[in-house]
C-alpha cells in the first residue's frame, strides 16, 4: 500500500514569492492534516480536512496560507508571499476518520526562504 | 490547553544501554497518548500509543504505560540498537479535539 506522498521534497524561494505544496494521502483516507515543524520543534497543526471540509483551520495564518482539498482525495497548501520565518518542514498527514486512529505522514516538504 | 513536554536531548548511549525518555502531559479530560519516531531522511512513523489510562503501547521493544496519577507516558527500551537512532516525539490527542499535540523531540544517538 503506497504511503503518503508529498511533493516537492525540498523548495528554495526567495521572500515575497509564492509557494506550493501538494500532498497525496493514503487511498480511502478521509482525514488529511498539514503540519508545520519549525526546526527543533514538534510538528504544529496548520488545518485538518474531513474530505473536502476544512474543519479545524485555527492555526493557519489566513493572511498569507491557504489550503484546498479538492474532491475531498488531494491537497494543495499555498503562501503568497512567503516570508523568512515561513522556513520550515511542511508535513501532510491522513487517517482514516477520528484523530485516535493512528495518523499516518508524509516526508515531508523541507521550505527555505532566502 | 494541552501540552506535551519531553525531556531535553541529544541523548547519547551506547548500544545494549536501558533507554528512557521522559513525557509529561498536560491535558483537560482522557487524552491518547502516542510516541513517534522520525528516522534520518524519513516521515515520522507510529511506534505507540494507549488510549486509556494503565494501558500499556509496545513495539519493536520499546514500551510506554500511560500513567493518570503521574500525567507521564515515558518511552522505554531494555537494550537499545544503533538503527535506533532518530528523533523521537511524545503526542497526545485531546478527547473530540481531533488533533495531535506534540512535544518538541529528543534526539537519540545509539554507539556501537
Amino acid at each position: 500500500e503506497a504511503g503518503v506522498v508529498q511533493s516537492p521534497r525540498y523548495k528554495i524561494i526567495e521572500k515575497k514569492q509564492p509557494v506550493a505544496f501538494w500532498c497525496n494521502p493514503i487511498s480511502g483516507h478521509n482525514t488529511l492534516y498539514w503540519y508545520r515543524q519549525n526546526l527543533g520543534q514538534g510538528p504544529e497543526l496548520l488545518i485538518r480536512y474531513e474530505n473536502e471540509e476544512a474543519v479545524d483551520d485555527s492555526q493557519l495564518p489566513k493572511d498569507r496560507f491557504s489550503a484546498e482539498r479538492l474532491k475531498g482525495v488531494d491537497s494543495t497548501l499555498k503562501i503568497q508571499p512567503a516570508e523568512l520565518g515561513d522556513s520550515a518542514v511542511y508535513l501532510c498527514a491522513s487517517s482514516l476518520a477520528a484523530v485516535t486512529d493512528t495518523q499516518y505522514f508524509g516526508p515531508g516538504t523541507r521550505l527555505t526562504v532566502l | 490547553g494541552n501540552s506535551v513536554t519531553q525531556m531535553e536531548g541529544p541523548v547519547t548511549l551506547s548500544e545494549e544501554a536501558f533507554l528512557t525518555i521522559n513525557c509529561t502531559y498536560t491535558a483537560t479530560g482522557y487524552p491518547s497518548l502516542f510516541w513517534y519516531v522520525q528516522y534520518p531522511g524519513e516521515g515520522l512513523q507510529l511506534l505507540l500509543k494507549a488510549t486509556k489510562a494503565d494501558d500499556k503501547g509496545s513495539n519493536k521493544g520499546f514500551e510506554a504505560t500511560y500513567r493518570k496519577e503521574t500525567t507521564s507516558f515515558h518511552l522505554e527500551k531494555g537494550s537499545v540498537q544503533v538503527s535506533d537512532s532518530a528523533v523521537y516525539f511524545c503526542a497526545l490527542s485531546g478527547r473530540g479535539a481531533q488533533k495531535l499535540v506534540f512535544g518538541q523531540g529528543t534526539r537519540l544517538t545509539i554507539n556501537p
